[in-house]
């Protein structure tokens, strides 16, 4: 099946500077890629996505960039803030591995942005 | 305000009970599902449905089934609970099957 790796697993960074978290996926045929958050004790959040047919896409401080031909995306905060600190999660669907009709998360990455 | 609602925060139960995680959403969504959050190992899917009495198998089954009786109720079962299925379980619901999943805030399973 959908086989998503997410680096780095944690990130330290100072407010103010950018975070990027990277994932790669193994099924060409996915096309569609969210990226989640999760706060402590609660469930994770949608924060972005991106769809096959477009390589980029913004909403504020958050952007996300798809690279198809290398099967890899990244997610990209700027002037990261204390409530950017959490648990990002990246995901992979539409393949043809599997069974095409599901999320497949990466590891996730604990972000910390320091004062 | 969109909402899923998991029965319980926190379990705790005995080797070889049977559990149920109830899982409610409030938004009339066709697809529901069950995951599993471990440390290192993210969000596993375990079971989904798209429909009324209709089920899937996720990428981890083995030692759970569903229940699907009423579009907005999702259920969970381990039919005979093991130390290795204490972990946190996460219910969400979406619209379509490419769209937005709005997850639960998890329940806490310790089986002793």
């Amino acid at each position: 099946g959908e086989n998503v790796e997410q680096h780095p697993s944690t990130l330290s960074v100072q407010e103010g500077d950018s975070a990027v978290i990277k994932c790669t996926y193994s099924d060409s045929a996915s096309n569609y890629f969210p990226w989640y958050k999760q706060e402590l004790g609660k469930g994770p959040q949608l924060i972005i996505d991106i769809r096959s047919n477009v390589g980029e896409k913004k909403d504020q401080r958050i952007a996300v960039t798809l690279n198809k031909t290398a099967k890899h995306f990244s997610l990209h905060i700027t002037e990261t803030q204390p409530e950017d600190s959490a648990v990002y999660f990246c995901a992979a669907a539409g393949g043809l591995t599997g069974g095409g009709n599901k999320l497949t998360f990466g590891t996730g990455t604990q972000l910390k942005v320091e004062l | 305000d969109v909402k899923v609602t998991q029965s319980s925060r926190y379990l705790v139960k005995r080797t070889g009970e049977k559990v149920f995680l109830e899982c409610v959403q409030d938004m009339d969504h066709e697809n529901m599902f069950w995951y599993r959050q471990d440390p290192g190992l993210g969000l596993r899917l375990i079971y989904f449905s798209y429909d009324v009495k209709m089920k899937e198998k996720g990428d981890i089954p083995e030692g759970y089934s569903v229940s699907r009786e009423k579009k907005e109720r999702f259920s969970l079962i381990l039919e005979s609970a093991s130390t290795n299925q204490t972990s946190m379980y996460l219910c969400a619901s979406s619209r379509e099957r490419y769209n937005e999943q709005f997850f639960g805030p998890g329940t806490r399973l310790t089986v002793l």
